[in-house]
């Protein structure tokens, strides 16, 4: 059963360039939530989605979008890139238990540097 | 307002000895609460998560809620050199107004073990 995969791993880009970042969920998974770590922090989250929209998004601004798939996989896009983008950015993807709790697993993480 | 926050940290502890990390958070209605371990340049693991008031024990790691208090901890027994990493208590609350919800996480905890 595979896990979340992410990728690339990693990717260094100029500032004001523009990135996409991709996401397949874990088997059985419905819903994808983007959250960017920087370092020395725990991660933020950006947005999630579910049915192919964006359904609840974090502080950050519109410059940050992302897309679902029909196939729930996911892409996170960034434009007009900042040397603050710079960070670990984590997929995670996650399915209602049946014990009424949410299980969410992540995948390795896309390190993303902004030179 | 930060909605879940954790002890500053670093900790240090001995090996062999118990760590315990600890963490509050904002949001009554939250329904589901993880710990989660990180390595340095690494994705967060799950290492515990507990729904239910009182203590969810799994090998060395034991699990603590208190709803009424929101309040949620980790004790490591019998700590290890690899137990050595950043701990990130994550909690599941619903967003606002909505059916959704959403993982939200503290800053995390620096623990390391010394031989």
């Amino acid at each position: 059963d595979a896990g979340v995969t992410q990728s690339p791993t990693h990717l260094i880009k100029t500032r004001g360039q523009q990135v996409t970042l991709r996401c397949s969920p874990k088997s059985g998974h419905d819903t994808v939530s983007w959250y960017q770590q920087a370092l020395g922090q725990g991660p933020q989250f950006i947005f999630q989605y579910y049915e192919e929209e964006e359904r609840q998004r974090g502080n950050f601004p519109d410059r940050f979008s992302g897309h679902q798939f029909p196939n729930y996989s996911s892409e996170l896009n960034v434009n007009a890139l900042l040397l603050g983008d710079s960070a670990l950015y984590l997929c995670a993807s996650s399915f209602p238990n049946v014990d009424g709790g949410y299980g969410y697993t992540f995948g390795s993480g896309t390190r993303l540097t902004v030179v | 307002q930060k909605e879940v926050e954790q002890n500053s940290g670093p900790l240090s502890v001995p090996e062999g000895a118990i760590a315990s990390l600890n963490c509050t958070y904002s949001d009554r209605g939250s329904q589901s609460f993880f710990w989660y371990r990180q390595y340095s340049g690494k994705s967060p693991e799950l290492i515990m998560s507990i729904y239910s008031n009182g203590d969810k024990e799994d090998g060395r790691f034991t699990a603590q809620l208190n709803k009424a208090s929101q309040y949620v901890s980790l004790l490591i027994r019998d700590s290890q050199p690899s137990d050595s990493a950043t701990y990130l208590c994550a909690v599941n609350g619903r967003v606002s107004g909505g059916s959704n919800y959403k993982l939200t996480f503290g800053k995390g905890t620096l623990l390391t073990v010394n031989p």
